[in-house]
């Protein structure tokens, strides 16, 4: 059974800081990683999707690295502004069929 | 074009009652998978359809039902309710294999 954790369960960061958010997860056999970021109440935005052959993916200030064989995953925020201040979440996509979460990381970026 | 659109957005219901709620895919995806988020916690998987097909079923009891219509539009039912069905009800849209994205989400209050 796939489960997946995240590491810290929340961040307080100042303004500008770069900082990295950590996923694991046990079972290696995956098609592709999601990182998503939730506000308070609403739904998930998609940040990078990370297929299975892939090592890396980048959007903006943001890069997602993806090690299969060790069950990691990270997330890396650049200059960090308070508008990022959110939830993170990693998922696991098991061969299509469903998603693994993890409980999240709450971060806040402090002005 | 659109995203994933859910609804309703909020609903309050009594214990014990039935429940209905809906979700359009974007434009073009078959898949559609429903999720239950309580506070706190990262999404739970609940199910899976695919060309109007189940493909996937979570952890929860016979009381959760889904289906999906031709269109590919689904509804998630849920039977005589609990205090604890009280969550976040996410529903995401997959062209099949490459990336979820995720509706707003229904926000279900049991009292």
């Amino acid at each position: 059974k796939q489960e997946v954790t995240q590491i810290p369960a929340a961040l307080s960061v100042p303004e500008g800081e770069n900082l990295v958010l950590n996923c694991s997860f046990t079972d290696s056999a995956i098609y592709n990683l999601q990182w998503f970021r939730q506000d308070p109440g609403k739904g998930l935005t998609s940040l990078l999707l990370i297929q299975s052959s892939q090592r890396e993916q980048t959007s903006g200030r943001l890069n997602a690295s993806l090690d299969k064989s060790s069950g990691r995953s990270t997330l890396y925020i650049a200059a960090s502004q308070p508008g990022d201040s959110a939830t993170y979440l990693c998922a696991v996509d098991n061969y299509g069929q469903n998603f693994v979460f993890g409980p999240g990381t709450r971060l806040s970026v402090l002005p | 074009d659109a995203g994933v659109t859910q609804s309703p957005t909020h609903l309050i219901k009594t214990r014990g009652q039935h429940v209905t709620l809906r979700c359009s895919p974007i434009s073009g995806h078959k898949s559609v998978s429903w999720y239950q988020q309580v506070l706190g916690q990262g999404p739970q998987f609940i199910f899976q359809y695919y060309e109007k097909e189940e493909r996937g079923r979570g952890n929860f009891p016979d009381r959760f039902s889904a289906r999906q219509f031709p269109n590919y539009s689904s509804e998630l039912n849920v039977n005589a309710l609990l205090l604890g069905d009280s969550a976040l009800y996410l529903c995401a849209s997959s062209p099949g294999g490459r990336g979820y994205t995720f509706g707003s989400g229904t926000r279900l209050t049991v009292v």
